[in-house]
């Protein structure tokens, strides 16, 4: 147990919706860090928040946001969902900074979206 | 920008065979750290690597840094049923660019 959640831990919508998954790092981590992987590829960086601020940005779509709260659960936000978006959805936390020498990430569990 | 290239794609090994991946990046890099994905898990962090040369070891598991910090290898020893899964390099070029990258990783199965 890496001491990250996600939540739902599946999901299964249709397309043209709009879908929210959750992610808690771990106590004591500011840094929450979003991926997507697809089925027998790596793993897509798609943004990283830290203090509830924005810090890095990959190859995250224009439907796709995500944010940070002062408690430092995050959020990302997928909409108008297309088939192409079925994917498993990763989120990882890290005391510091990407780049830092301490920024080891801890994985949680991941949702697995299904867009029908 | 930074490219990484982590091959090969795919092994498969006899158990107790030798198994190594190996990470290339086109920059010099900072740091790299490597990361084991089971199957119907999630990546687990194994080791960061920081100095030009440097080589770690866990059990049978070998980390090597180049000497120009631009590629490394993760090597293990006497392949077990256990260390099926896709292993991940995660190269940092600088720190402070926050610039994340994975390597495509190599996904090792085991021929009992």
């Amino acid at each position: 147990d890496s001491g990250v959640t996600q939540t739902p831990k599946h999901l299964i919508t249709a397309t043209g919706q709009r879908v929210t998954l959750r992610c808690s790092p771990r106590s004591g981590d500011l840094s929450v860090y979003w991926y997507q992987q697809s089925l027998d590829q790596g793993l897509q960086f798609l943004i990283q928040y830290y203090n509830g601020e924005e810090r890095a940005k990959g190859n995250i779509l224009e439907r796709f946001s995500a944010q940070q709260f002062p408690d430092l659960h995050s959020e990302l936000n997928l909409s108008s969902l297309e088939l192409g978006d079925s994917a498993l959805y990763f989120c990882a936390s890290s005391v510091a900074p990407a780049g830092h020498s301490t920024d080891t990430q801890y994985f949680g569990p991941g949702t697995r979206l299904t867009v029908l | 920008g930074q490219q990484v290239m982590q091959i090969p794609q795919y092994q498969h090994v006899q158990e107790g065979e030798d198994f190594t991946t190996y990470c290339n990046s086109s920059t010099t890099l900072s740091n790299i750290q490597w990361y084991k994905q089971r199957p119907g898990g999630h990546p687990v962090f194994l080791i960061q690597l920081v100095k030009s040369g440097e080589v770690k070891k866990q059990k049978r598991l070998t980390f090597q840094f180049g000497e120009a910090k631009k590629n490394s290898s993760l090597h293990i020893t006497a392949t077990q049923t256990t260390d099926v899964g896709t292993y991940f390099c995660a190269p940092i070029s600088n720190f402070g660019n926050e610039k994340l990258t994975f390597g495509t990783g190599t996904r090792l199965t085991i021929i009992p």
